[in-house]
């Protein structure tokens, strides 16, 4: 049963343009993170968010930014897309860390052309 | 370098065969985990198991943090088992490194 909404589930856009990706939890988890795939189906965690304290990978690139109205949700926002941000973006929540399952969402798959 | 390494890469077996999935971690860990990913699909949390050996139906994960290393065992495959295998680690809070998986295929 899905618990980790995401929309869209598939997004084409150029080069500079900006997008935002929607992530909703119904789980009541307090802890919500983004994590990017490549096409090489290597997975790398980008932002995690747990009580308004967010932890950023420092390899993620400035225009990528989380956004959060409330903990059930987590959105994230790509200010000027590049091509190399082509890639399924994956939304997880789980109950805080070290040692929480985390749920996943479906994912939305970005192409930048 | 990749702090987590899995293998093998990839892995073909018939309906009713055994498989044995490993990983591998370059430093110290709080925790670890094991996802299973259908393909086109989203992950699916199989284990966490930072030490010692869980079992879940025909799952198996066994973690030994002295050695930095962690299986997954699958018995009596099936098709539907078909998909990538992922472990990753929290070497530290709020911080996960998955390996690049491991792509199992089932055939009848």
């Amino acid at each position: 049963e899905t618990a980790v909404f995401q929309t869209p589930n598939y997004h084409v856009t150029q080069v500079g343009n900006e997008v935002s990706f929607n992530c909703k939890q119904t789980l009541g988890h307090d802890t919500m993170y983004w994590y990017k795939q490549d096409s090489k189906k290597l997975l790398k965690i980008m932002f995690s968010y747990n009580n308004k304290q967010l932890i950023v990978n420092e390899t993620v690139p400035r225009r990528f930014s989380p956004q959060s109205s409330d903990k059930a949700h987590l959105n994230l926002r790509i200010k000027s897309v590049e091509p190399e941000d082509s890639a399924v973006y994956l939304c997880a929540s789980s109950w805080g860390t070290g040692g929480y399952t985390q749920y996943f969402g479906p994912g939305t798959r970005l192409l930048v052309l | 370098g990749q702090q987590v390494q899995q293998s093998p890469a990839s892995l073909v077996l018939q309906e009713g065969e055994n498989a044995e999935l490993q990983c591998n971690f370059s430093t110290s860990l709080n925790s670890m985990q094991w996802f299973y990913q259908r393909p086109g699909g989203s992950l699916v949390s199989l284990f966490y198991n930072p030490s010692g050996t869980k079992q879940s139906g025909r799952l198996t994960s066994t973690t030994v943090i002295k050695e930095r290393r962690s299986s997954l065992h699958i018995s009596s495959s099936q098709t539907t088992d078909s998909g990538t295998y992922l472990c990753a680690m929290e070497p530290g809070y709020q911080n996960f490194y998955f390996g690049k998986g491991t792509s199992l295929t089932v055939i009848p």
